[in-house]
């Protein structure tokens, strides 16, 4: 049973270009998010979405754009990408009385 | 500014030994505290969690952490280390009504069979 997954798990592509990464909850859960993890392994939130409502919206530049059609997808999709995108990016679930975030496996981005 | 600092980068240990690391976090106002384990090239599973009562918590797989509210910290230990946790561990805060975490910078415990 997946609980986070988030598809694809690698994605190479090439500056300037447009991709998207899908997430999907079978938790139950009504609050997502999306963090980036860099190189150094550093962890940072990027959005949150509850209830398919933007409630954080971290300094991440106008060519990253978050997509909630129901409370259990969050799509990522990025614009113009360049270089410094590339990372892992992690989708997370909670619900919100509980507080604990569950991690996706990741999705490792690389731009060339 | 909200942060949280993690002692060490990188621990190497021999099996059997026991572990510590450190993480103090600066937040204004009251905190849930978590500490994840990243196993290589695996996803972030949470080892343990603090949101209040008893300052020390036990987590999966033996680990366990004390809050120390006067230090701000939020210390993981375990008293026998296996080969098997070898991997990426993060510190993480959050305020009591939840929301963002803000994670360490992780330490990387290496265990030598």
């Amino acid at each position: 049973d997946t609980a986070v997954s988030q598809t694809p798990k690698y994605l190479v592509t090439q500056m300037g270009n447009d991709k998207s990464i899908k997430c999907e909850q079978n938790l139950g859960h009504d609050t997502m998010y999306w963090y980036k993890q860099d190189s150094k392994k550093f962890l940072k939130i990027m959005f949150s979405y509850n209830n398919k409502e933007l409630i954080i919206n971290e300094t991440v530049p106008n060519r990253f754009s978050p997509k909630s059609p129901d409370k259990a997808h969050l799509n990522l999709h990025i614009n113009s990408l360049e270089l410094g995108d590339s990372a892992v990016y992690f989708c997370a679930s909670s619900q919100r009385d509980t507080y604990e975030q569950y991690f996706g496996p990741g999705t490792r981005l690389t731009v060339t | 500014a909200q942060s949280v600092s993690q002692h060490n980068h990188h621990v190497i240990l021999s099996e059997a030994a026991s572990l510590e690391l450190g993480c103090n976090y600066s937040y204004g106002g009251t905190v849930n505290l978590f500490w994840y384990v990243q196993y290589p090239g695996q996803h972030l599973q949470l080892l343990l969690k603090y949101f209040s009562g008893d300052p020390l918590v036990k987590g999966i797989k033996g680990f366990e952490a004390e809050f120390i509210k006067s230090k701000f910290s939020f210390n993981l230990r375990k008293p026998s280390v296996q080969w098997s946790d070898t991997a990426e561990y993060f510190c993480a805060v959050t305020s009591i009504q939840g929301g963002k975490l803000i994670f360490g910078q992780g330490t990387e415990l290496s265990v030598k069979p």
